[in-house]
């Protein structure tokens, strides 16, 4: 069946620095990527998003590319800040099935 | 506009009860999903649902049924509850667009806990 692989697991890095997020996806048809951030006892909350027809999107401190090729996409957060502590999902979806496949996902740290 | 919203926020049940878990959005989407974290394991889904009357399997269906009679609501049941439902509980929706996949909304979430 579909899966999505998400690494690393956890992630500590110092204040300023920047942190990347890897997933791999297995179903070559999956044509939506959305990131999501959840902050300990609180919902996921979407962050940023990519489509299949796009490599790479920004917002702000954050960026996401897809490699459609190698069916794997990445969440980079630069300039990190203590309040980007949090757990990341990565997820893909297939138009027409309705259903996410999420990443286990990734814990980070950030260290002031 | 509360967006999706679940209740109870948390219970604990004793083996074998029953409950429903409800899960509400003002927001005129099309798609329902109801997922299950635990630890290291992501978000895996329960059921879902595309329209209202409809319901279909995820990952993740046994010893749960679910139910939309109206568009706006959702719900979760457990018929008899086991040690092994013990987790958080997100209700998600969407908007039903076939040309594009949108992004889910999710809930405060419903932490079950069952002895």
């Amino acid at each position: 069946g579909e899966n999505v692989e998400q690494h690393p697991s956890t992630l500590s890095v110092q204040e300023g620095d920047s942190a990347v997020i890897k997933c791999t996806y297995s179903d070559s048809a999956s044509n939506y990527f959305p990131w999501y951030k959840q902050e300990l006892g609180k919902r996921p909350q979407l962050i940023i998003d990519i489509r299949s027809n796009v490599g790479e999107k920004k917002d702000q401190r954050i960026a996401v590319t897809l490699n459609k090729t190698a069916k794997h996409f990445s969440l980079h957060i630069t300039e990190t800040q203590p309040e980007d502590s949090a757990v990341y999902f990565c997820a893909a979806s297939t138009r027409g099935t309705y259903k996410y496949i999420f990443g286990t996902g990734t814990r980070l740290k950030v260290l002031a | 506009n509360a967006g999706v919203t679940q209740t109870p926020k948390f219970r604990v049940l004793k083996t074998g009860q029953s409950m429903t878990l409800l899960c509400a959005q003002d927001m005129n989407h099309e798609y329902m999903y109801w997922y299950r974290q635990d630890p290291g394991m992501g978000l895996r889904l329960i059921h879902y649902s595309v329209g209202e009357g409809t319901t279909a399997k995820g990952e993740v269906p046994d010893g749960y049924n679910v139910s939309r009679l109206k568009k706006q609501n959702f719900l979760l049941g457990l018929e008899s509850a086991a040690p092994s439902q013990t987790s958080v509980y997100f209700c998600a929706s969407s908007y039903g667009d076939r040309g594009q996949n949108q992004p889910q909304h999710f809930g405060d979430g419903t932490r079950l806990s069952i002895l």
